[in-house]
């Protein structure tokens, strides 16, 4: 079975500051791989996802992720954070083939100073 | 569409009380999921359906617990009796899984359930 895992419970940055957020996961073969953006009060929305193709991902709002095959990551960066990007994030993997019904990691918050 | 659309947004009860949460999917997906956040556990699939019918209710915690589907336009995830260990915000998405890279999960907003 796959697992995620977010090893940051919460990070700081100020405003303009770059930002990663850290995500491993574990599975046999390459997975699909997502970050999930929930601000407060609200569900979860797709940032972006990857399911084969150019390791390198650009979503909504100006995310990027990375997959890396062997570190077992897709960490996700921003070179300029904005007050705005303050939320709970989350990455998660599926099953390529089977459900893909995806398992979430813990979530990030995300803290943005002024 | 508006999107996935839950209720109540809070509910708060008292132990021992049925709670019923509902949802209407988005139309013309065909997976509904239910999950629960909580701070200690994160976030937990209890139960998702392919077309109306429960595929997986591993997730569910117990026989309190249980989940319809009744049409593809509507949801419901009973707790009876309810207890203070389940509050938390219980989530409904909804998908279409249609073999291509366009999958991707919708989330409600959320019920804030607690119970007192």
């Amino acid at each position: 079975a796959q697992s995620v895992t977010q090893p940051d419970i919460h990070i700081t940055v100020s405003e303009g500051a770059s930002l990663e957020l850290r995500c491993n996961y574990s599975y046999g073969a390459t997975p699909y791989l997502f970050w999930y953006v929930q601000s407060p009060g609200q569900g979860l929305q797709l940032l972006l996802k990857y399911f084969s193709g150019d390791t390198l991902v650009q979503g909504i709002k100006g995310f990027e992720a990375e997959f890396k095959r062997s570190q077992s990551s897709f960490n996700l960066r921003k070179p300029s954070v904005h007050w705005s990007d303050a939320a709970e994030y989350f990455c998660a993997v599926g099953e390529p083939g089977g459900s893909y019904i995806p398992t979430f990691g813990r979530g990030t918050s995300l803290i943005v100073h002024p | 569409d508006a999107g996935v659309i839950q209720s109540p947004r809070h509910e708060v009860t008292e132990m021992g009380q049925e709670v019923t949460l509902r949802c209407k999917p988005i139309s013309g997906h065909d997976y509904l999921f239910w999950y629960r956040q909580t701070m200690m556990r994160g976030l937990e699939l209890l139960i998702y359906f392919n077309n109306n019918v429960p595929i997986d209710d591993s997730g569910m915690p117990e026989d309190r617990f249980s989940a319809k589907m009744p049409n593809a336009s509507f949801s419901t995830l009973k707790i009876q009796p309810s207890e203070p260990r389940d509050s938390a915000v219980y989530f409904c998405a909804s998908s279409l899984m249609d073999g291509t890279e366009n999958e991707k999960l919708f989330f409600g907003s959320g019920t804030q359930l607690s119970v007192l």
